[in-house]
């Protein structure tokens, strides 16, 4: 079975550029969630989708940060314009429901910002 | 609020030897513990759980217990292998969906 699909796996771009991530959720899953993972600051969680509406967007840094999520099988994460401090890994995750049972994570999209 | 304090790595152990990564939480609920791996290169997998105290999640051979009373998850393993080489996270989550997450333990097993 297909787990949580992201891409690109890496992304190499200069301070200013738009930069798009992308996620495809595990079928069935009705929550969705996406985490920035930085040396200083750990695992943090950015914002948090339930049945393709954002509950949770207390997370997002700035608002250079956007999420979107258009349909149950797809999310973007995009930020614009883009500065070194963006510079890490940003995980998909999606469970079943909104209560915590398991998260199941994709393999991250790990962004250097020039 | 909530959070989560685990043992500083990296922890560098032999082949068969025995793993402890320590864990002690703060929150203002009952919460449910967690371990999560994260293998090189890889997301996060659920490795374990406890939703409730006195609770004890096993998996693949590594066990944690949920202590009330000393606030603790401590995650053990009694025999470690190559494979288990990666990096440990203790989370927990008192508010459905959010969880909390450690800074993760790095643990590199040698042959």
């Amino acid at each position: 079975d297909a787990g949580v699909i992201q891409s690109p796996r890496h992304e190499v771009t200069e301070m200013g550029q738009e930069v798009t991530l992308r996620c495809k959720p595990i079928s069935g899953h009705n929550s969705l969630f996406w985490y920035r993972q930085t040396m200083m600051r750990g695992l943090e969680l950015l914002i948090y989708f339930n049945n393709n509406v954002p509950i949770d967007d207390s997370g997002m840094p700035e608002d250079r940060f956007s999420a979107k999520m258009p349909n149950a099988s797809f999310s973007t994460l995009k930020i614009q314009p883009s500065e070194p401090r963006d510079s890490a890994v940003y995980f998909c995750a999606s469970s079943l429901g909104p209560e915590i049972g398991e998260l199941f994570f994709g393999e991250g999209s790990r962004l250097t910002v020039l | 609020g909530n959070s989560v304090t685990q043992m500083e790595g990296p922890v560098t152990l032999s082949e068969e030897a025995f793993l402890t990564i320590n864990c002690t939480y703060t929150a203002t609920g009952y919460p449910s513990l967690f371990w999560y791996v994260q293998y090189p290169g890889e997301g996060l997998q659920l490795l374990l759980k406890a939703t409730k105290a006195d609770d004890k999640g096993s998996n693949k051979g590594f066990e944690a217990t949920y202590r009330k009373e000393t606030t603790s998850f401590h995650l053990e393993k009694g025999s470690v292998q190559v494979s288990d080489s990666a990096v440990y996270f203790c989370a927990l989550s008192d508010q459905g969906y959010k969880l909390s997450f450690g800074a993760g333990t790095t643990v590199t097993v040698r042959a």
